[in-house]
């Protein structure tokens, strides 16, 4: 059974074009992530959500935003993506014990 | 600051052979530690973790991996490899719970026939 769920899988999105991801956990997990993954990379964290407290990562560009409206879900909004944002976009959560991934969503910018 | 080496980026085996991937990791305080597995296009998958206790720890599919806090390792073993053990691995170090957890450059492992 799925635990943490990503829609779409694959997104192409334009140029400039803003663009959202979703998320979605069962986990119940206080805490969600969204981490970028570039080809043959670490993912890298961009930022986390400790309840409805937001937390961004120093270097973490402005063009990327995020919600979280209730414990379930969670976005991530690209504003104006770029060519270099094509990436694999992972969403986590943590509980007590370890992260745990969807399975990405691979976006392309055209 | 928290950081995670993984030295090799590729290594190639023998499918049959034993496995050993290598990970050292700076951490002020005492770890919490993952490995994960990415297949290609896929999420990632926990295959262990090390919060406390016995250093060597076992994990699915085989994996086994042993914590040395004198040399800030942890190592990731199987004994024989399979054809579907190919894939990315990424050692990884967190604060409780895996809360922030930051992740090493990967090794690709090959396995050959």
């Amino acid at each position: 059974d799925a635990m943490v769920i990503q829609n779409p899988r694959y997104q192409v999105t334009q140029f400039g074009k803003p663009v959202t991801l979703s998320c979605s956990q069962t986990l119940n997990h206080n805490v969600m992530y969204w981490y970028q993954q570039k080809s043959s990379q670490a993912p890298k964290l961009l930022f986390h959500y400790y309840d409805k407290d937001f937390n961004n990562e120093a270097d973490t560009p402005d063009n990327f935003q995020s919600r979280r409206p209730n414990t379930s879900f969670c976005f991530l909004d690209i504003r104006s993506p770029g060519l270099g944002d094509a990436a694999m976009y992972l969403c986590a959560t943590s509980g007590n014990t370890e992260a745990f991934f969807g399975q990405g969503t691979r976006l392309t910018v055209v | 600051a928290q950081s995670v080496t993984q030295p090799d980026i590729h290594i190639t085996v023998s499918e049959g052979a034993s496995l050993e991937l290598r990970c050292n990791y700076s951490y002020g305080a005492t770890p919490y530690l993952f490995w994960y597995v990415q297949s290609p296009g896929q999420g990632l998958q926990l295959l262990l973790k090390y919060f406390s206790g016995d250093t060597l720890v076992q994990g699915i599919k085989g994996f086994e991996a042993e914590f040395k806090r004198s040399q800030s390792s942890f190592n990731l073993r199987k004994p024989s490899v399979h054809w579907s053990d190919a894939a990315e691995y990424f050692c990884a170090v967190g604060n409780t719970g895996g809360f922030k957890t930051i992740f090493g450059a990967g090794t690709r492992l090959f396995v050959k026939a």
